[in-house]
């Protein structure tokens, strides 16, 4: 058990661009949760996954925000022309569906973005 | 909609007992979480309620009373390093996501 991974760990970029972060869940785990956190803030969710499929999807999630999780196993975050108030640390947390750990969400140490 | 009110900051001495109180707003409660984040950090888990009463874990313990939309965190015997945010969250039933609150700062001094 090595813990959600997530990539990069910082990402500089320019007002405009796009950027894509990446989430490696705990193996056994089906469940993939994203999650945005300002200075002084507590987590936002943005989007869950069971296995593959998109479940929930926050309305924070605008249309230049896009995941996916092609096939049950890692995610990705695409935010495309970014602005700065992406600014923000992106948070990927996973959980399994059943079992005594089913209400925890474990989290990675998450992608720092800075939009410039 | 979900929210969550919770203390913005809590300051104690090593050794002693905190309680952070967290209440919230939710339809259809299925449970309150605690979470502990550090500075830089990723949150971690602490406890979680589905049910009214106290669960204890160490030196951790949360309550719950859900006809009051109430929740604590109860840390004993403080230590250095507790010094960190504390954050409530709930899970409204039929969903899967936190809606978490604003966090606590917990500084425990010397």
């Amino acid at each position: 058990d090595t813990g959600v991974s997530q990539n990069p760990r910082h990402k500089i970029t320019k007002r405009g661009q796009n950027v894509t972060f990446r989430c490696d869940p705990i193996s056994e785990h089906n469940r993939l949760y994203w999650y945005r956190q300002t200075l002084g803030q507590g987590p936002e969710f943005l989007t869950y996954f069971q296995n593959e499929a998109q479940l929930e999807k926050s309305r924070l999630l605008s249309d230049r925000f896009s995941a996916e999780r092609p096939k049950g196993s890692f995610s990705t975050l695409e935010i495309q022309r970014t602005e700065q108030g992406d600014s923000a640390m992106y948070l990927c947390a996973s959980s399994p569906s059943g079992g005594a750990a089913k209400n925890i969400q474990y989290f990675g140490a998450g992608t720092r973005l800075s939009v410039l | 909609g979900q929210s969550l009110e919770q203390p913005s900051e809590v300051t104690a001495v090593e050794g002693a007992i905190v309680q952070i109180n967290c209440t919230y707003q939710t339809s259809g409660f299925y449970g309150l979480s605690w979470y502990q984040q550090h500075d830089g950090g990723a949150p971690t888990f602490l406890s979680y309620n589905g049910l009214d009463g106290l669960e204890e874990t160490g030196r951790f313990s949360s309550f719950l009373s859900r006809s009051d939309s109430y929740g604590y965190l109860l840390l004993q015997e403080l230590q250095m390093k507790d010094s960190a945010s504390y954050f409530c969250a709930v899970r409204a039933s039929g969903f899967q996501k936190l809606v978490f609150g604003t966090g606590t700062r917990l500084l425990v001094s010397p």
